[in-house]
């Protein structure tokens, strides 16, 4: 089981909104910068959000970031086909002195 | 162009040692914390370990705490991941991944390599 737990899956319509929560605790989240990754098919993890809410540049501003005490959430909007990947979460944990990921979020555009 | 390029991934029966190798260009490798990072197949990301950008400082996962040593070679611009003691459970796609604060650890991962494979078998 991973530190970070996140749902399994999620899906949405192209053009819509979605959601994806990652809930954790005081030592990682809590007191941590959260980062979300996305993992297209075949290729290596893409960072989409750093420090909790910030995009590096080249991505797109459909992509966000929020942090609420030990829960982080990734919304993208404006659904495309192209968004269709794995989805990861990941801090540090000041307990573990240990980076942490979520388990993966599968996100299906319908 | 940033780039980290993975080597010295292949086949080694249970009990064996291997050394992987990440060679950075395009950025300044010692201001920059490092990180390991594995995929088994079909399955989620898993970090392994981290250094600091001197190098003064190492982190592991407690799954490899112990038979994985993480070093670096600021000179050679080259990360390395000594793994012994491997076991088939160890077998993975192994990633390693630049820090994307400058001097600072953070495991904000900005720049990816695209992976060596790990095999574990007799």
């Amino acid at each position: 089981q991973s530190v970070l737990t996140q749902p399994p899956s999620v899906s949405a319509a192209p053009g819509q909104k979605v959601t994806i929560s990652c809930s954790g605790s005081s030592s990682n989240i809590g007191n941590n910068f959260v980062s979300w990754y996305q993992q297209l098919p075949g290729t290596a993890p893409k960072l989409l959000i750093y420090e909790n809410n910030k995009r590096p540049s080249g991505i797109p501003d459909r992509f966000s970031g929020s942090k609420s005490g030990t829960s982080a959430t990734l919304g993208i909007t404006g659904l495309q086909t192209g968004d269709e990947a794995d989805y990861y979460c990941g801090a540090w944990d000041s307990s573990l002195s240990a980076g942490v990921f979520g388990g993966g979020t599968k996100l299906t555009v319908l | 162009e940033v780039q980290l390029l993975e080597s010295g991934g292949g086949l080694v029966q249970p009990g064996g040692s291997l050394r992987l190798s990440c060679a950075a260009s395009g950025f300044t490798f010692s201001n920059y914390a490092m990180s390991w990072v594995r995929q088994a197949p079909g399955k989620g990301l898993e970090w392994l370990s981290a250094i600091s950008n001197s190098g003064a400082n190492t982190y592991y996962a407690d799954s490899v705490k112990g038979r994985f040593t993480i070093s670096r070679d600021n000179s050679r611009n080259t990360l390395y991941l000594q793994m012994n003691s491997l076991r088939a459970e160890d077998r993975a796609l192994y990633y390693c991944a630049k820090d994307a604060k400058l001097l600072v650890l953070r495991v904000s991962l900005d720049i990816w390599g695209q992976g060596t494979m790990v095999t574990v078998s007799s």
